[in-house]
């Protein structure tokens, strides 16, 4: 199964919101609520930032939200800073116990 | 607080074999889903399977089957991973980090653990 599809790139300057796609089939993203968000900063482990589409973990600011239409899902990050600047990942259920990732987006703050 | 702690890095020649291991504390190992992820030099994250150390349950990526697999010991709260028939192309970082459902709920990560594949 092939990864999700993210954009590689995406930027805006301090202030800005951005917003990342990531879209699945009808047999992951379209199927299940299960889409979670991970920031990863260069050399580091990967850090949970949304799940269950929309959802958001205890400690993460609400600048970031999630959504999903149909078989696309976005991050979105208001107000961006400077922080912000990091790869981030899409994951979704895929049905039968497996999981699956999107390529990954390099998010740059100009 | 949660914790999962890796092995350290390892060098290994084509066709060897790796295991990789991965420390929880912090909670009980049995309450959670493991799942193993690879990451290539400069490349996206990639889903290799989970275990479950309450029964020892896994499931594994396709790319994978047959040359993985994912064990536990849930006396001393650690799970493995090994990866046989190593090739070049299998050089990455390898975290493990656990799911309380297998939804993608995953809420903590190991520090990573680089494993060279070289002659």
């Amino acid at each position: 199964q092939s990864a999700l599809t993210q954009p590689p790139s995406a930027s805006g300057s301090p202030g800005q919101s951005v917003t990342i796609s990531c879209t699945g089939t009808s047999s992951d993203v379209g199927l299940y609520n299960y889409v979670s968000w991970y920031q990863q900063h260069p050399g580091k482990a990967p850090r949970f930032i949304i799940y269950e589409v929309t959802k958001r973990p205890s400690g993460v600011p609400d600048r970031f939200s999630g959504s999903k239409s149909g078989n696309t899902a976005s991050l979105t990050v208001s107000g961006l800073q400077a922080e912000d600047e990091a790869d981030y990942y899409c994951c979704s259920y895929a049905g039968n116990n497996r999981l699956i990732f999107g390529g990954g987006t390099k998010l740059t703050v100009l | 607080q949660v914790q999962l702690v890796q092995s350290g890095a390892e060098v290994k020649k084509p066709g060897a074999s790796v295991k990789v291991s991965c420390k929880a504390s912090g909670y009980s190992l049995t309450g959670y889903y493991i799942h193993w992820v690879r990451q290539a030099p400069g490349q996206g994250l990639e889903w290799m399977g989970w275990i479950n150390p309450n029964g020892g349950g896994t499931s594994y990526a396709q790319k994978f089957q047959g040359r993985v697999t994912m064990t536990s010991d849930t006396s001393i709260s650690t799970v493995y991973m090994e990866l046989s028939r190593l090739r070049s192309d299998d050089t990455a970082v390898f975290y493990c980090a656990r799911d309380d459902r297998l939804t993608g709920k995953i809420d903590y990560w190991g520090q990573g653990t680089l494993v060279t594949v070289s002659s």
